[in-house]
């Protein structure tokens, strides 16, 4: 069974940093690419970017290039997505995704709640 | 510009049919998309994808009360014999090189 499974919720000060993680299993995580989507209270979802896990190749959306960086970690089948400094703007649920031959996407992680607030 | 457009909202009685809309933008009517479903306070579930030539693609256990078609530039998701848990927000996703979109969204909501 394919299962994206992610780390649990955070809550965080502006300014600090933050890296969560999405670990991927039943299958072979270096042949799918995985995107991170970001869901703002009340809002629809929103594509942040994606990685190939084969050769770390990413491309972010416009939106958030430069506010967030992703990764990953093909040993242990995991992806992340980091923050240097959040800001409240940043509470949101994120959620991470599979595609299949680098299109649509057919698996998705539970989310994880992500609450900047002083 | 790829955009996807959704209707905000629609309504049905139990036991009805539904047809949700997805409206890519001109010069994008040949894209294939797919559809997720977002339950209230979960994660979205990957339906269906819709491709090109009309065809699509399932998700695991996803009934055939679901079911997707295409005209010109507009994809549907339609949902027959609507069910409680069926009342959802529907997102369509498009694809094209270096970048991922999604519609707003539609909001189903079961009478």
């Amino acid at each position: 069974e394919v299962q994206l499974v992610q780390s649990g919720a955070e809550v965080k000060k502006p300014g600090e940093s933050l890296r969560i993680s999405c670990k991927g299993s039943g299958y072979s995580f270096t042949d799918f690419w995985i995107s991170w989507v970001r869901q703002m209270p009340g809002n629809g979802l929103e594509w942040m970017g994606r990685i190939d896990p084969s050769d770390s190749y990413i491309n972010y959306s416009p939106s958030f290039q430069g506010h967030v960086t992703i990764s990953t970690d093909k040993s242990i089948s995991t992806a992340y997505l980091q923050w240097t400094s959040l800001k409240a703007s940043d509470t949101a649920m994120y959620y991470c995704a599979r595609h299949v031959h680098g299109d649509y996407i057919d698996s998705w992680g539970q989310g994880t709640l992500v609450t900047v607030s002083s | 510009q790829l955009v996807l457009t959704q209707s905000p909202s629609v309504s049905a009685s139990l036991g009805a049919s539904v047809r949700l809309t997805c409206s890519l933008s001109s010069g994008h009517s040949s894209y294939a998309i797919a559809w997720h479903q977002q339950q209230p306070e979960k994660g979205p579930r990957f339906l269906m994808k819709l491709s090109t030539d009309g065809t699509h693609i399932k998700g695991d256990g996803i009934p055939d009360r679901f079911s997707a078609s295409r005209s010109g530039a507009e994809r549907y998701l339609t949902i027959s014999g609507l069910q409680s848990d069926d009342e959802a927000d529907y997102h369509c996703q498009t694809w094209d090189i270096g970048i991922q979109l999604f519609g707003g969204g539609t909001k189903v909501t079961v009478l």
